[in-house]
């Protein structure tokens, strides 16, 4: 196993609640990613990091912030949840050289 | 248009046959990959490549730089091999992907 957990597995939230989503990876990646996946979009990079308090914006940042105050862990926020932001969250780390990113188990974020 | 397609979207099989899964890109990449998809949505690298070609059992990954062109190759298929397959690309300097819209492959027993 690649050592990234993500946590929680599942969360059902109501819009304007903040959320946060941690993970924790055992095999000190310099990188590490946050996705979303949707039915008819595919996967899109939300923010990445590339060190300790190095992060920044992919694709679909907008209500999205990151923080990554050590390298084990990197958490995705989402400061008021609404119902556009329900989809299938992936972290995943690695990428370096000639590694293939490895990916958590996924959080699926319902906003009611 | 998307910077990742890939083709075709579904893909239906009987058990043996060669399976074939395409993907063109259009900008500048550090490399290619390959994920799998099982239902229940974990998400595994099968192949990362930047050049030429790769093999692991029955899959076969090639890739042509010149052409911005991928293709994945499943021989003597198997309903176990039944999931999405999505293609990705790696660039920029933290690598990260950019994903094709994938592949929904049924192999039929």
């Amino acid at each position: 196993d690649a050592g990234i957990t993500q946590s929680p597995r599942h969360k059902v939230t109501e819009t304007g609640t903040p959320v946060t989503l941690r993970c924790h990876q055992t095999e000190n990646h310099r990188y590490m990613y946050w996705y979303r996946q949707d039915p008819g979009h595919g996967l899109r990079l939300i923010h990445y990091s590339y060190g300790v308090k190095d992060t920044d914006k992919g694709e679909v940042s907008d209500g999205y912030s990151v923080s990554r105050s050590k390298t084990e862990d990197f958490l995705l926020t989402l400061e008021s949840a609404t119902s556009s932001q329900t989809s299938v969250y992936f972290c995943a780390i690695g990428g370096e050289g000639d590694q293939p990113q490895h990916f958590g188990d996924g959080t699926r974020l319902s906003i009611l | 248009k998307n910077e990742v397609e890939q083709s075709p979207q579904n893909l239906t099989a009987q058990e043996g046959e060669f399976i074939t899964i395409n993907c063109s890109y259009s900008v500048g990449i550090s490399a290619l990959h390959w994920l799998q998809q099982h239902p229940g949505g974990g998400i595994v690298s099968l192949f990362m490549l930047s050049s030429g070609k790769k093999k692991h059992g029955r899959l076969i990954a090639t890739i042509n730089i010149q052409e911005k062109h991928s293709s994945l190759h499943i021989t003597a298929s198997h309903p176990r091999d039944s999931a999405v397959y999505i293609c990705a690309v790696s660039s920029g300097s933290a690598r990260q992907l950019t994903f094709g819209s994938g592949t929904q492959l049924t192999v039929l027993p």
